[in-house]
């Protein structure tokens, strides 16, 4: 059972393009949370999904930020018309189910930076 | 309101001996609470959690945590620290009462662990 997967690892975006992140849940898990990470700063919750709808996104910014779980297909954290602010490691983290005693597993992150 | 704290940035230990990594918390409920740990460029890794029962948490690497409600406190140990448990070290609560499913996260903790 593979294990949440990101991807890229590292992406590099100039100011004003878009990146996309990608997440893929371990295998049967139907819940996604985006935290974005600062350097030298704790964890930051932006995003609670569950497949085709959105749960808590009270972390979001209000703008260019958005995030979808398909019904088929990876989870994507979408960041329109980047700055350099947005330079940050992205995690997605999955869980089975939605019980407050369930551990989450996260993925290895994608490095966005903006130059 | 939910919150976690986690006092110190740094703690510095010397190799075999003991080690404490801080945590306190506030919730409304009944809390669960979890610890995870970060290497440098990795994502986070699930350690242990509490959710009810017996107080002392035994989880994995040889780490246990022991809950104290009345210190609203979830500290995390370790009888005898190893070089490679160098790490950043997370604790969350969640809160078991009402449908919010969100983690509350501390800023973190970097464990430094001298040969």
């Amino acid at each position: 059972n593979a294990g949440v997967m990101q991807n890229p690892r590292h992406l590099v975006r100039r100011r004003g393009q878009e990146a996309r992140l990608r997440c893929s849940p371990m295998k049967g898990h139907s819940h996604v949370y985006w935290y974005r990470q600062l350097p030298e700063e704790g964890l930051k919750f932006m995003v609670y999904l569950q497949k085709e709808n959105i749960i808590d996104e009270s972390g979001m910014p209000k703008e260019r930020f958005s995030a979808e779980f398909p019904k088929e297909g990876p989870s994507i954290l979408r960041i329109q018309q980047v700055v350099r602010g947005d330079s940050a490691a992205y995690f997605c983290a999955s869980s089975p189910f939605q019980g407050a005693n369930t551990e989450a597993f996260f993925g290895q992150g994608t490095r966005l930076t903006v130059v | 309101a939910q919150s976690v704290a986690q006092p110190e940035d740094q703690v510095n230990v010397a190799e075999g001996n003991p080690l404490t990594v801080k945590c306190t918390y506030s919730v409304s409920g009944n809390p669960y609470l979890f610890w995870y740990v970060q290497y440098p460029n990795r994502g986070l890794q699930f350690l242990l959690k509490y959710i009810t029962g017996d107080n002392l948490v035994k989880g994995s690497y040889g780490f246990e945590a022991e809950f104290n409600k009345s210190q609203t406190s979830f500290h995390l140990k370790k009888p005898s620290a190893l070089v490679s448990d160098s790490a950043l070290y997370f604790c969350a609560v969640r809160d078991g009462a009402g449908n919010n499913r969100k983690l509350i996260w501390g800023l973190g903790t970097s464990l430094a662990v001298n040969p």
